[in-house]
């Protein structure tokens, strides 16, 4: 079971928007910054989005991140084919861990 | 363009000892202020952080985990290799080694490469 907590699934057509949430404590994302990462099936993970709302070079800016109190949430809009993948939200936890979400599998229909 | 790439036995026996190497390409380890670092993802579950390692050799560990689990550097050969001793059926997973610009924010990954536990 997982510290973070994200709902195992999503789903949207193309163009449409969806938003993926991931719950913490004060410990985590409460008091810490949340990164998000992509996961293309069968490849490894990339990074999304990082310091809760800050996006790396080459990322679109169809994907944002924010964060209020202990939830952050991650929204991608103009959905594509190819944004069907895992996403995975993260965060440093006062207890001395960098604790993950379960991931959220989303499903372009 | 900084490359990584796991190496190690995909088969270990049960109370034996895991060892994976992460060879490092296209860049130093020893240069700049990153951390390296292993993450895991047991088959069809989420991602697990293992720890990480600094090229000064400091580390830090994942509490569940930090009984059975050494990483370490050779700055001489650009790898760095984790070792899971006494493992079990749930240490089963996909073994990704990672570059971080800090301890939760892997920027860099490598394919990942999968260690089964099995008699």
């Amino acid at each position: 079971q997982s510290v973070l907590t994200q709902p195992p699934s999503a789903s949207g057509t193309p163009g449409q928007s969806v938003t993926i949430s991931c719950s913490g404590s004060r410990s985590n994302i409460g008091s810490n910054t949340v990164n998000w990462y992509q996961q293309l099936p069968g490849t490894a993970p990339k990074l999304l989005i990082y310091s809760n709302d800050q996006r790396p070079s080459g990322v679109p800016d169809r994907f944002s991140g924010s964060k209020s109190g202990t939830s952050a949430s991650l929204a991608i809009s103009g959905l594509q084919s190819e944004d069907e993948a895992d996403y995975s939200c993260a965060a440093w936890d006062d207890r001395l861990n960098v604790v993950f979400g379960g991931g959220t599998k989303l499903t372009v229909l | 363009q900084v490359q990584l790439q796991e190496s190690g036995p995909g088969l270990v026996k049960p109370s034996q000892t895991l060892s994976l190497t992460c060879t490092v390409s296209g860049g130093s380890i020893s240069s700049g202020d990153f951390y390296w670092s292993w993450i895991r993802q047991p088959p069809g579950k989420g991602l697990e952080w293992i720890g990480y390692i600094f090229h000064s050799g400091t580390t830090s560990y994942n509490p569940s985990l930090k009984s059975r689990v050494t990483i370490s550097v050779d700055t001489s050969k650009n790898q760095f290799s984790l070792r899971v001793r006494s493992v079990a059926a749930a240490d089963t997973a996909v073994y990704y080694c990672g570059r971080n610009l800090d301890i939760v924010t892997t920027i860099d990954w490598g394919q990942g490469t999968l260690v089964t536990v099995s008699s």
